[in-house]
């Protein structure tokens, strides 16, 4: 398994303003992931966000909304940018060393935007 | 914690008897299959997978059948406990412009004394 470590842990913010998410993996791994789960609901894919390549993007989910970083295959941050109160939901990463193998994941993000 | 499962069906069942949970998957290219379990306030926890070169595969308490051919797979959990409850998903890997993991919508798993 990989140990995964997701900041923060919970938020509360101002409509307008951005927020960085953090996502840093105790090992090396080739696939991350970005999640949102609206409550009661099953989880969305953002995008996938593969070392030294652009993030590729769901359906619905764009770049300037959802900047995603993939500097290194320990570590990947999702910024929320210019937050509405329809961006409220819980963030959550998630690794896989290799496609089609184990995906593991964080404890996710709760964002409240106010 | 937040509440997970609040608008997902629900199954319920009695504790010690074994639980039943399917889950129908979209993308009949799918190479690989994994079941998860959530609880409130919490990440999904990897439980199970299954490739799709095999029909089913048994864990701990928990097993995986896969049906290919009308796109289905199934959970069965043994002697089911207070400590199952929770919400779960099943989720496919595949590939179009990359590799994504997708995830169906989730059964909530209720377990009385």
């Amino acid at each position: 398994s990989a140990v995964i470590s997701q900041k923060p842990s919970r938020d509360i913010c101002q409509r307008g303003t951005s927020l960085t998410i953090q996502c840093q993996v105790d090992s090396q791994v080739t696939m991350m992931f970005w999640y949102r789960q609206q409550p009661g609901q099953s989880l969305t894919l953002i995008a996938t966000a593969n070392q030294g390549s652009e993030a590729t993007y769901e359906s619905g989910f764009v770049i300037d909304k959802f900047p995603i970083s993939r500097p290194n295959l320990t570590f990947s941050t999702l910024t929320v940018s210019n937050m509405s109160p329809e961006d409220s939901s819980i963030y959550l990463c998630s690794v896989s060393r290799q496609p089609n193998t184990e995906a593991f994941f964080g404890q996710g993000t709760r964002l409240t935007v106010v | 914690g937040e509440s997970v499962g609040l608008h997902l069906p629900t199954l319920s069942v009695q504790e010690g008897d074994n639980s039943i949970i399917n889950c129908a998957y979209s993308n009949s290219a799918s190479d690989y299959f994994i079941w998860y379990k959530q609880e409130s306030g919490k990440g999904p926890q990897f439980i199970i997978d299954i490739r799709s070169n095999m029909d089913k595969r048994q864990g701990q308490r928990v097993t995986v059948l896969l049906n290919k051919t009308v796109k289905h797979l199934s959970l069965q959990i043994a002697a089911t406990q207070p400590g199952d409850s929770a919400v779960y998903f099943c989720a496919e890997f595949w590939m179009d412009s990359s590799y994504k993991l997708i995830f169906g919508s989730g059964t909530r798993l209720l377990v009385r004394p």
